[in-house]
C-alpha cells in the first residue's frame, strides 16, 4: 500500500508561516478533494484540522489552512505559536476506495 | 460530544488471536462510516479498515497487510465498532484507534495497544 510523502521534518519560529507539502498520485489526492490533515502532539491521538482539502471543523485555529494542486496538498501555518509544535499527517481517499496517510511532519518551533 | 473509548488490547502471541472494541456515543452511529487506523510503536499513521454506514448497507474495506485475517464489524443496539484480529504478526504490534466517518476522520479516543510478541 502507497504512502503520501511528506518532509521529515519542518521548522520556524514564533510568528513565522511553515508550509508541509504531501505529495501523492493521480490515484488519490489527483483524483479526489478528500484530503485530511491530522496534528499528533507525543502520545496523544490524532486530531483533524482540515478535511476536504481547506475545511476546518469547528474549534480549530484559523491560522491553518489547506490547498491542493494536482498531486501535491499542502498545510500552511501561519503565525507559528509553541501549541503548534507536533507531528502532523496528511490523508487521502483513494480509487482503490482506501484511505492512505503520509509519512508523517514533524514540526518544531524555534 | 462524541466519545470513542477503545478497549480490548494487550499481549498476544503470534498466530493468536484479539477482538477490539470501540464504544460511541455523542453522535448517531448508525449514520457514519467508522474506521480503524493504527500507529506502531514510533512509526506514523496506518489505515486500516472501515465499515460503512449502516444505510448505505454497512461495506467494509481493508489494507491489504490485514485483508483475510482481520474482521471490521458493527453492532448498532450497542453503539460499538469491532476489529477481530487473527494470525497475528509482530508487525501487527501497535496502537490501534476506532475513529467516526472515514473521509476526515473524527479520532476522540486514546487508542488501545496489542503487542505482538512470544
Amino acid at each position: 500500500q502507497s504512502v503520501l510523502t511528506q518532509p521529515a521534518s519542518v521548522s520556524g519560529s514564533p510568528g513565522q508561516s511553515i508550509t508541509i507539502s504531501c505529495t501523492g498520485s493521480g490515484s488519490d489526492i489527483g483524483a479526489y478533494n478528500y484530503v485530511s490533515w491530522y496534528q499528533q502532539h507525543p502520545g496523544k491521538a490524532p486530531k483533524l484540522m482540515i478535511y476536504d482539502v481547506s475545511n476546518r471543523p469547528s474549534g480549530v485555529s484559523d491560522r491553518l489552512s489547506g490547498s491542493k494542486s494536482g498531486n501535491t496538498a499542502s498545510l500552511t501555518i501561519s503565525g507559528l505559536q509553541a501549541e503548534d509544535e507536533a507531528d502532523y499527517y496528511c490523508s487521502s481517499y483513494t480509487r482503490t476506495t482506501t484511505l492512505v496517510f503520509g509519512t508523517g511532519t514533524k514540526v518544531t518551533v524555534l | 460530544e462524541v466519545q470513542l473509548l477503545e478497549s480490548g488490547g494487550g499481549l498476544v502471541q503470534p498466530g493468536g488471536s484479539l477482538r477490539l472494541s470501540c464504544a460511541a456515543s455523542g453522535f448517531t452511529f448508525n449514520n457514519y462510516a467508522m474506521t480503524w487506523v493504527r500507529q506502531a510503536p514510533g512509526k506514523g499513521l496506518e489505515w486500516v479498515s472501515t465499515i460503512g454506514d449502516v444505510n448505505s448497507g454497512g461495506n467494509t474495506y481493508y489494507a491489504a497487510s490485514v485483508k483475510g485475517r482481520f474482521t471490521i464489524s458493527r453492532d448498532s443496539s450497542r453503539n460499538t465498532l469491532f476489529l477481530q484480529l487473527s494470525n497475528l504478526r509482530a508487525e501487527d504490534t501497535a496502537v490501534y484507534y476506532c475513529a467516526k466517518g472515514m473521509i476526515g476522520s473524527d479520532f476522540r479516543g486514546q487508542g488501545t495497544l496489542v503487542t505482538v510478541s512470544s
